[in-house]
Parts: C-alpha cells; structure tokens; sequence
C-alpha cells in the first residue's frame, strides 16, 4: 500500500527566501508524481507533473525533483512571496490515475 | 478554456438522506477521479472513470457510487448520509488512456458537503 509523507508539515519563512518542501513515499512503483497548492477552502491547483521517466520539472520559480529509487520528490521554491502562502501536497500517481496524497505542508511566508 | 467545474458547491444534508455531486471535466478530458477531503483523514481516492467505465476503486462502502456519462460529465451519489460524510468532494479530470498512460490531473473548487 502507497505511503506517502510530507516533512516538514508547516514552515514560516519571511519574503524572499529560498526553501524545500520534502516528499517521501514507500512503493516505487509509481508512474509520476504531481505537486499541487490549495488555498483555504479551495480545490487543488497543479503545479508540476514529473513523469517516472524525468528527474526534475521547472515552472517559473518552482522546480521538483523525482528519484524513484530512494523513493523521494522535492519541490524548491526561490524567492519566495506572501502569494506562496498555501498548502502544498504531494501525489504519488498510480495506476488509472489513482493519486495517493501526501498530507501536505503549510507554507507561510511574512513580508 | 474552461477547467473542471462541480456543482453544487456548498450542500448541506441530513443524516439519511442521499446526494448527488456533479463534475464537468476539461473539454477533451475523458477520465474523471473522484477524492475525499477530510481534516482527519486528508485527501482519499473514491473512484475513477474513463470512458464511462469505472476503472479503479478506493476503499469506501457501497454507500458511495459513481457514474460517467458519454459527454464524459461524472456524477457521485452517496446514500444513506453519515455525520461522518461531512467533507469536501474534489473531483479531478485528466486526459490519460491506458494503465500507465497516467497524465496531468486538473481540480475542481470542490463540493463542501455538511451532514448534520
């Protein structure tokens, strides 16, 4: 049964900083995995998919790394801003697009 | 173009009852997932459909059940609601295709359903 971890679970870190959220999961027979944001009370909006083919994905100030073997995904965010304020989860994507999810770390980041 | 879009967005419901959530999926988007959020238990797999076919199934009671329909909108009934039903219903499209043809999932804003 997929496992899927998030450390840490919430992080403070003023405006401008450079941070790593970390993602573990304990079967990688994965096919991709995916890294979304939600805001309070919203749906999830995609941020990047890394194929099981791919190491890392780029997407304006974000990038995320995927290595299979060790069963392990990060997302680094550079310069970060207040509108970074959310919770980001992790899904590892398994079989006809079942995502298993992580529970998420919750970011604020203070002017 | 238009993104993934669940009606109603906010439903409230007594014990017993039943409901009915609906999802419109991207344009061309021909898998739709269903998923629970709860604060307890965080983000859980309901089912999946593709081609009006329920491919995969998570480890809910019958209470919960899903259909697809040929325009590709998907709809989920749960029955006999439970104090415990209370959460928020994302429903999530994809364009995907066989097994391991797993593709980008898009989210709807999500259906907060209350039980009371």
């Amino acid at each position: 049964k997929q496992e899927v971890t998030q450390i840490p679970a919430a992080l403070s870190v003023p405006e401008g900083e450079n941070l790593v959220l970390n993602c573990s999961f304990t079967d990688s027979a994965i096919y991709n995995l995916q890294w979304f944001r939600q805001d309070p009370g919203k749906g999830l909006t995609s941020l990047l998919l890394i194929q099981s083919s791919q190491r890392e994905q780029t997407s304006g100030r974000l990038n995320a790394s995927l290595d299979k073997s060790s069963g392990r995904s990060t997302l680094y965010i550079a310069a970060s801003q207040p509108g970074d304020s959310a919770t980001y989860l992790c899904a590892g994507v398994g079989g006809f697009q079942k995502l298993v999810f992580g529970t998420g770390t919750r970011l604020l980041v203070s002017p | 173009k238009a993104g993934v879009t669940q009606t109603p967005r906010y439903l409230i419901k007594t014990r017993g009852q039943q409901v009915t959530l609906s999802c419109s999926p991207i344009s061309g988007h021909r898998s739709v997932s269903w998923y629970q959020q709860t604060p307890g238990q965080g983000l859980q797999f309901l089912f999946e459909y593709f081609s009006e076919t329920q491919r995969n199934k998570g480890n809910f009671p019958g209470r919960f059940s899903g259909r697809q329909f040929s325009n590709s909108r998907s709809e989920m009934n749960v029955s006999t609601l439970e104090l415990g039903d209370s959460a928020l219903y994302l429903c999530a499209s994809s364009l995907s295709g066989g097994r391991a043809m797993n593709t980008e999932a898009f989210f709807g804003q999500g259906t907060r359903l209350t039980v009371v």
